[in-house]
């Protein structure tokens, strides 16, 4: 069975420091991944996501994640933190063998606080 | 705002009521999807339409009734629902391809009193 797990329910991290979202991940097969942002009363908005080839992925907002095989990890990062990417942030999950149209497996979200 | 909107944005309905969520996507996808999103809980799948057909339904309650009448539109119809059923409804699509990402709409809000 697919699963998707976001240890932390928030990180809170300074303005101007590196943040680091931390995700995990269990499929059957070789992993489709992506990261979704939600701000407060809005639907999720895409980030980034993994598919195949280099293992850093870079996205939106200056985001980037760093796929890790043998840690089933995919951590969602940004070297300098901003007041306005507080949000909550969902990590999710398709199996790549899975049937085209299955939806994707989400994390419970990450609530990122940033502060000034 | 992304190519997916939803209508209403905020509802409030008794439990006796019936009434429609809206969705309409202008992405040219042939998947769509409902999620409830409930406070402190996460994300739940609720129903997945492929080609118009239904896919997917997890063991959702009859007393909500999808609607997929062309690969554009979804509705989401409500009838005698409880006020456990308050929560953030969002609609989603998709190209039918596993390494697509979903595009969501921003949700319609609903109260159930």
């Amino acid at each position: 069975a697919q699963s998707v797990a976001q240890p932390e329910d928030q990180v809170n991290v300074a303005e101007g420091n590196p943040l680091t979202v931390k995700c995990t991940y269990s499929v059957s097969g070789n992993p489709y991944l992506f990261w979704y942002v939600q701000y407060p009363n809005r639907g999720l908005q895409f980030l980034l996501k993994y598919i195949t080839g280099d293992n850093l992925v870079k996205g939106s907002y200056g985001f980037e994640a760093e796929f890790n095989k043998s840690q089933t990890s995919f951590h969602l990062k940004k070297p300098s933190a901003l007041v306005s990417d507080s949000a909550l942030y969902f990590c999710a999950v398709r199996d790549m063998d899975a049937q085209a149209g299955t939806a994707l497996i989400f994390g419970k979200g990450t609530t990122l606080s940033v502060s000034s | 705002e992304t190519g997916v909107t939803q209508t209403p944005r905020h509802l409030v309905m008794g439990m006796t009521n019936k009434k429609s969520l809206k969705c309409e996507q202008h992405l040219g996808h042939n998947a769509m999807y409902w999620y409830k999103q409930s406070a402190k809980k996460p994300l739940e799948l609720m129903f997945v339409y492929s080609l118009e057909e239904r896919v997917e339904n997890n063991s959702v309650p009859s007393r909500f009734s999808p609607e997929c009448p062309n690969s554009s539109h979804l509705f989401l119809h409500l009838h005698t629902l409880q006020p456990e059923d308050s929560a953030l409804y969002l609609c989603a699509s998709s190209q039918l391809l596993a390494g697509d990402e979903q595009f969501f709409g921003p949700g319609t809000r609903l109260t159930v009193l």
